[in-house]
């Protein structure tokens, strides 16, 4: 298995480009997340899902949209790029009901100018 | 919302030295998930607590979780310089493991 696997590992954008951030699990995990990662704020869920055709806000979800449409990818989606987006996003998966265990991927670092 | 603060915020131990790491909760919590991450990598999950007064270990790293709910601490016993990276750890105060993270704990361990 590769596990959860993300692209593209760098990017750098400019102030109102759009961008989509690629996600992918092969475990058939129903729960999908996506994080990012700023100094001193540690990480923070913007977009989550439970299954396909399923998903809801996290704490940070202004700016970013997500959809669902198969188990295996939960890409995030940048509108309009602004700085402050600048940042390490963490996409993860696990399966559903109480698990001890959330697979992280790699990351990817999103720098907007 | 649900708070979490680490301390310290960073470390510098000799290899081969003991170390804690803490972690405090605003809120009783549902499970306490400790992670580590390598410096420009993704998350490595390390245990995760349940129970008041829960305590596991894996190889040099025990976690404990006390009575309460509200504290976890992380111990590293002989450090090596494998142990280094950031520690973070994460709550659960919903029950659906919506985790929120604290800010981490970078520790590099010197020979």
């Amino acid at each position: 298995n590769a596990g959860v696997t993300q692209t593209p590992k760098f990017q750098v954008l400019k102030t109102g480009q759009s961008m989509t951030l690629q996600c992918a699990q092969d475990m058939n995990h129903e729960y999908m997340s996506w994080y990012r990662q700023d100094p001193g704020m540690g990480l923070r869920l913007i977009h989550y899902s439970v299954g396909a055709g399923i998903t809801d806000q996290g704490e940070v979800p202004n700016g970013y949209n997500v959809s669902r449409s198969t188990t295996e990818d939960f890409p995030l989606r940048l509108l309009s790029a602004a700085p402050s987006q600048t940042s390490v996003y963490f996409c993860a998966s696990r399966e559903t009901g109480f698990v001890e265990t959330q697979y992280f991927g790699p990351g990817t670092r999103l720098l907007v100018l | 919302s649900q708070e979490l603060e680490q301390s310290p915020q960073s470390l510098i131990v000799q290899e081969g030295k003991n170390l804690t790491i803490n972690c405090t909760s605003s809120k009783t919590l549902y499970g306490l998930y400790w992670y580590k991450q390598k410096y420009g990598e993704g998350l490595i999950f390390l245990m995760m607590l349940q129970k008041g007064g829960e305590e596991k270990s894996h190889e040099k790293i025990t976690a404990k979780l006390d009575e309460k709910k509200q504290q976890s601490s992380l111990h590293i016993t002989a450090s090596q310089p494998s142990h280094a990276g950031i520690y973070l750890c994460g709550a659960d105060n919903t029950g659906f493991q919506k985790l929120v993270f604290g800010t981490g704990t970078r520790l590099l361990v010197s020979p």
